[in-house]
């Protein structure tokens, strides 16, 4: 049972657009949701992170938006750059342990 | 400041054969993972344990072992590898589950 579930599995965007993640949970004990970023033979690594009392976050050019009636979360990556191409992993986390989606491969096009 | 090492990096294992892969933390973390990553599914969750002494099976525990030695390091052991197991092993650390994670390099693990 995939407690976390992340769409699209791959994304294509030119330089400057604006890609979107979608993630969306089922675990209510869950109360901290983050997103990871992985460079190829890299572990990954910490991008941003939201608890479930905002409905928005930013840093930089990353936006978590969070909808907790419909148990949804998503990443925004304002003007988009190549090197920003990397896999993206959204995750949900409770006290004891965190789990993440399937992750989503993105590519930004010079 | 190393934060999480991961040994070994490479491994090769025939059918049948057991290793250990080896992870410790220098932050003081009581948390810590193990998971494996496979194309098109993500990170799934093996192991963790959120306190020295303590272990529970994650998404995908079967034909794993694990051992909490100290508050420092996680060991992952398999049995008895089958070509299934082959995989990117990630260990990970945290103060809990519902904090930063900081990720090993991996451990990349074919059985042949």
């Amino acid at each position: 049972q995939q407690q976390v579930k992340q769409s699209p599995q791959s994304l294509i965007v030119q330089k400057g657009g604006i890609p979107i993640i979608n993630c969306a949970y089922e675990n209510t004990a869950f109360d901290y949701f983050p997103w990871y970023q992985q460079f190829p033979g890299k572990g990954p690594a910490l991008l941003i992170a939201i608890r479930p009392d905002v409905s928005e976050k930013k840093e930089g050019r990353f936006t978590i938006s969070f909808n907790k009636s419909a148990k949804q979360f998503s990443l925004h990556i304002m003007d988009s750059q190549p090197g920003d191409s990397a896999t993206y992993f959204c995750g949900g986390g409770a006290t004891n342990k965190l789990i993440f989606g399937t992750g989503t491969l993105l590519a930004v096009q010079p | 400041n190393a934060g999480v090492t991961q040994t070994p990096k490479f491994q090769v294992l025939k059918t049948g054969q057991s290793m250990t892969l080896q992870c410790a933390q220098d932050m003081n973390h009581n948390s810590m993972y193990w998971y494996r990553q496979d194309p098109g599914m993500g990170l799934r969750l093996i192991y963790y344990s959120a306190s020295e002494g303590t272990t529970d099976k994650g998404e995908v525990p079967n034909g794993y072992n694990v051992s909490r030695l100290n508050k420092r390091e996680f060991s992952l052991r398999l049995e008895s590898a089958a070509p299934s197991q082959t995989s990117v092993y990630f260990c990970a650390s945290s103060e809990a589950g519902n904090t930063e994670a900081f990720f090993g390099q991996g451990t990349r693990l074919t059985v042949v």
